[in-house]
């Protein structure tokens, strides 16, 4: 059974950083590719952005929204997806979920980031 | 304003029928790429109940359906239970890039 665990979140001033990490077992992860998707109060899912396997070439999209200020990086040793988050603005608040990007994908619950002064 | 269309909400008694419509457009569900319908209850993550079109995971009941012509997917639920209420996404792959539909609340009156 594939099991995400997403952490780090929390309360952020606008213009700060914050980094996400999501954990994952149950899959051979250095050859998952990996997204975030977040979900702002009381709104609908947004895809953030995708990291592909190393041997992908590792390779990142990201969100018109979100370009340029959050990175998404990969550590296969932990089998551990992150999410930099830099530049925070109000608009970032939401929950952001870790997801594999398989035929079947799995979701992680959920960790809350909340941008607010 | 979402790259795939649902409408807001949809009702229906117990026991009947109800669809949930997404349309897309050529760049991704009418390019061939798989759609998924996720179901979310209040305060939990979003739940896969249909994977590429018409597939259902190990423990979604039967009475969810998924189909799909040109550039739209549909959602169907029979025998709607009160335990169906919940917000129901789709998603798809525009340029390889995941794509969601607004959401659909659907209501077991």
């Amino acid at each position: 059974e594939v099991l995400l665990v997403e952490s780090g979140g929390g309360l952020v001033k606008p213009g700060g950083s914050l980094r996400l990490s999501c954990a994952a077992s149950g899959l051979t992860f250095s050859n998952a590719w990996m997204s975030w998707v977040r979900q702002a109060p009381g709104k609908g899912l947004e895809w953030v952005g995708r990291i592909k396997s190393k041997s992908a070439g590792e390779t990142t999209d990201y969100a018109a929204p979100v370009k340029g200020r959050f990175t998404i990086l990969r550590d296969d040793s932990k089998a551990t997806m992150y999410l930099q988050m830099n530049s925070l603005k109000t608009e970032d608040t939401a929950v952001y979920y870790c997801t594999t990007e398989v035929l079947v994908p799995d979701w992680g619950q959920g960790t809350l980031v909340t941008v607010s002064s | 304003q979402s790259v795939l269309t649902q409408p807001p909400s949809v009702s229906g008694a117990p026991g009947q029928r109800v669809t949930i419509s997404c349309t897309g457009s050529s760049s991704n569900i009418g390019a061939g790429s798989d759609v998924h319908w996720y179901q979310q209850l209040p305060g939990t993550a979003p739940k896969l109940l249909i994977y590429a079109f018409n597939n259902r995971p190990s423990g979604v009941p039967d009475r969810f359906s998924g189909s799909k012509s040109d550039t739209s997917a549909s959602l169907a639920i029979t025998g709607l239970q009160p335990e169906d209420e919940a917000d129901y996404y789709c998603q798809s792959y525009d340029n390889s890039l995941r794509v969601f539909g607004g959401g659909t609340k659907l209501t077991v009156l």
